[in-house]
């Protein structure tokens, strides 16, 4: 499967616990963006990150989120203390490093639910 | 203001018509423009992307770009049952993508 690959697919988490959302971009890609989409609202960026590199975390809520793409392995998206206002789907997308035309390719998500 | 705005829906048409959804956008620096469809449950996928004033055509689906206007729309002709589902238009100023909230379309048998 050379898509974009998320895990764990649907996550429960009780308030005040951590969780911890990954994403593998789609093969020859190196660019990961993370959105979130709200019951009833629409995506809302969040980072977008290259290797080793946040480039633009404008969309991150400031406390209790963070995130990272090391040298090796999936991107990461952790979120602190969950609240029950965080839960919602959350998407990874990936584009390529180089002839970049704005096309960016979604995975399947995760669902976070805090109970 | 909203920076990318759409009819919510529902939008219904008949099988075999031709559904049109149309999107408006604030950022008069955006360059690349993008439809994606979502079924309900599911993650968006990407349907047609658009760059330059005009008219694109992929097989069924037209997206029509107007710069000057700050309008996009895309057309799907012989709308089939299997086309219901949330259209989401995304605009692109920067690396970071800007989505719209969303046509439901529902297209009836």
């Amino acid at each position: 499967n050379a898509g974009v690959m998320q895990n764990p697919r649907h996550l429960v988490r009780r308030r005040g616990q951590e969780a911890r959302l990954r994403c593998s971009p789609m093969k020859g890609h190196s660019h990961v963006y993370w959105y979130r989409q709200l019951p009833e609202e629409g995506l809302k960026f969040m980072v977008y990150l290259q290797k080793e590199n946040i480039i633009d975390e404008s969309g991150m809520p400031k406390e209790r989120f963070s995130a990272e793409f090391p040298k090796e392995g999936p991107s990461i998206l952790r979120i602190q203390q969950v609240v029950r206002g965080d839960s919602a789907a959350y998407f990874c997308a990936s584009s390529p490093g180089t002839g970049y035309s704005g096309e960016q390719y979604f995975g399947p998500g995760t669902r976070l639910t805090v109970t | 203001q909203k920076e990318v705005e759409q009819n919510s829906g529902p939008l219904s048409v008949p099988e075999g018509a031709i559904a049109s959804l149309n999107c408006t956008y604030s950022d008069r620096g955006s360059q690349s423009f993008f439809w994606y469809r979502q079924y309900s449950g599911k993650s968006p996928e990407l349907i047609m992307s658009i760059y330059s004033n005009g008219d694109k055509e992929d097989g069924r689906f037209t997206a029509q770009l107007n710069k000057a206007s700050q309008y996009v729309s895309l057309l799907i002709r012989d709308s089939q049952p299997s086309d219901s589902a949330t259209y989401l238009c995304a605009v692109s100023p920067s690396r970071q993508l800007t989505f719209g909230s969303g046509t439901q379309l529902t297209v009836l048998p």
